[in-house]
């Protein structure tokens, strides 16, 4: 069956504007994530989608980050305000459920803010 | 605070060479870890996952040791291939309510053939 879907997959932006990544997990998974990979660093959570719950944000950066997840499968990451500081891969990955279930990730969006 | 960390950030091996990547993790209460590899351009594909009241788990010429005592995590892969060269991450899971796997920063495994 189909993976966990990202786009795009690559996304140049002006310092200044405001970028939209979407992720749509693999169907039937409950669980939805949102980390960030720096160049030649481990993968840093973000942000946690369960179900009808409500999101776990504790690991967004600031206030310019937020997401949404509608009808409880695709995924939108929108980040306003883009700093230099944001450029990174940002990781989607899904699950089956809460505990002890292993993640599949998408590709990701390489994200370059100039 | 909360770690989870590599011993060497880069592995150079022969292939046909058994390879060996170690971890160290932090936190005496995760209960699950998994091994991820990532090669350049995509996104982190699982290997083996490990609960923690086991001590040895196998694969298809992949075996993880888990070290409860030490708290330390390995990999080991079975004559290694170029096909087996990229970044390797270990994580932790600590249930805080859902699962938030912790990544350590990835060692590269280089094969040379």
């Amino acid at each position: 069956g189909a993976g966990v879907s990202q786009s795009p997959s690559n996304k140049v932006t002006e310092k200044g504007k405001d970028v939209e990544l979407r992720c749509d997990p693999i169907s039937g998974h409950t669980a939805l994530y949102w980390y960030r990979q720096s160049l030649g660093q481990g993968l840093e959570f973000l942000i946690y989608f369960q179900g009808n719950s409500a999101p776990d944000k504790s690991g967004l950066p600031s206030d310019r980050f937020s997401a949404e997840r509608t009808g409880g499968s695709v995924s939108t990451l929108t980040i306003q305000r883009t700093q230099q500081e944001d450029s990174a891969v940002y990781l989607c990955a899904s699950s089956r459920g809460t505990t002890n279930e292993k993640l599949f990730f998408g590709s990701g969006t390489q994200l370059s803010v100039l | 605070g909360e770690s989870v960390g590599l011993h060497l950030p880069t592995l150079s091996v022969q292939e046909g060479d058994n390879s060996i990547i170690n971890c160290a993790y932090s936190n005496s209460a995760s209960d699950y870890f998994i091994w991820y590899k990532q090669e350049s351009g995509k996104g982190p594909q699982f290997i083996i996952d490990i609960r923690s009241n086991m001590d040895k788990r196998q694969g298809q010429r992949v075996t993880v040791l888990l070290n409860k005592t030490v708290k330390h995590l390995s990999l080991q892969i079975a004559a290694t291939q170029p096909g087996d060269s990229a970044v390797y991450f270990c994580a932790e899971n600590r249930y805080t309510g859902f699962q938030k796997l912790v990544f350590g920063t990835g060692t590269r495994l280089l094969v040379s053939p």
